[in-house]
């Protein structure tokens, strides 16, 4: 089945950088979407993307949704310590097919 | 507006046990997802339902069988537990069966 590779696998960064995260796929997802996780909560929807090649921006947070359709990457400016937590992508192939592939998450930790 | 509700937030079991979880769609949404979420890794796949019946299924056992009431509430059922069936259950909702889904907080099951 299909598989998201996401990297890196955890980040330690102090208040104030940039992050990047992606995720890359050897078949096509037609949506990608990027939660965040919190301890003891499920995830939460920060962005989702539509077209290959659409850029979108949530507040610091902005995503981009792969030419291939095969990757994505998120970034986040001005890292905060509340930015704390698992970051899944996850993707879509779409077709009447509901079977939701998520990443493995990245683990960010923010020093103040 | 109340988001996802599942119930119980946290379950012990014994192998061999069954056992039921509950979960309540955001208001408004008319599908219901459930999702497995090993220690450490992305939430996976286990079906859908849609007009109370389930429409797609995720690679897992006939042990896990589910049902969607006309309130569009649904349950999830796991016979013969099995210690690997430790994990924490997501349920997400949405409206329709395409992607932007709304996840719960997950019930968190240990088979001891």
């Amino acid at each position: 089945g299909q598989q998201l590779n996401q990297s890196p696998q955890s980040m330690f960064i102090q208040e104030g950088e940039d992050v990047s995260m992606n995720c890359t796929s050897s078949s096509i997802f037609n949506t990608w979407l990027w939660y965040k996780q919190d301890p003891g909560e499920g995830p939460v929807l920060l962005i989702a993307l539509y077209k290959a090649g659409e850029l979108t921006s949530n507040g610091r947070l902005t995503a981009q949704f792969g030419i291939t359709r095969k990757d994505s990457f998120l970034n986040i400016s001005a890292s905060i310590p509340s930015d704390v937590g698992i970051y899944f992508c996850a993707g879509l192939t779409g077709r009447g097919n509901n079977d939701m592939r998520f990443g493995a998450g990245t683990r960010l930790t923010v020093k103040p | 507006d109340a988001g996802v509700t599942q119930s119980p937030t946290h379950l012990i079991k014994t192998r061999g046990q069954q056992v039921t979880l509950r979960c309540s769609p955001k208001s408004g949404h008319d599908t219901v997802s459930w999702y497995q979420q090993a220690l450490g890794q992305g939430p996976q796949f286990i079906f859908q339902y849609y007009e109370e019946e389930e429409r797609q299924r995720g690679n897992f056992p006939d042990r896990f069988s589910g049902h969607q009431f006309p309130n569009y509430s649904s349950e999830l059922n796991v016979n013969a537990l099995l210690l690997g069936d430790s994990a924490l259950y997501l349920c997400a909702s949405s409206w329709g069966t395409g992607g932007g889904y709304t996840f719960g907080s997950g019930t968190r099951l240990t088979v001891v």
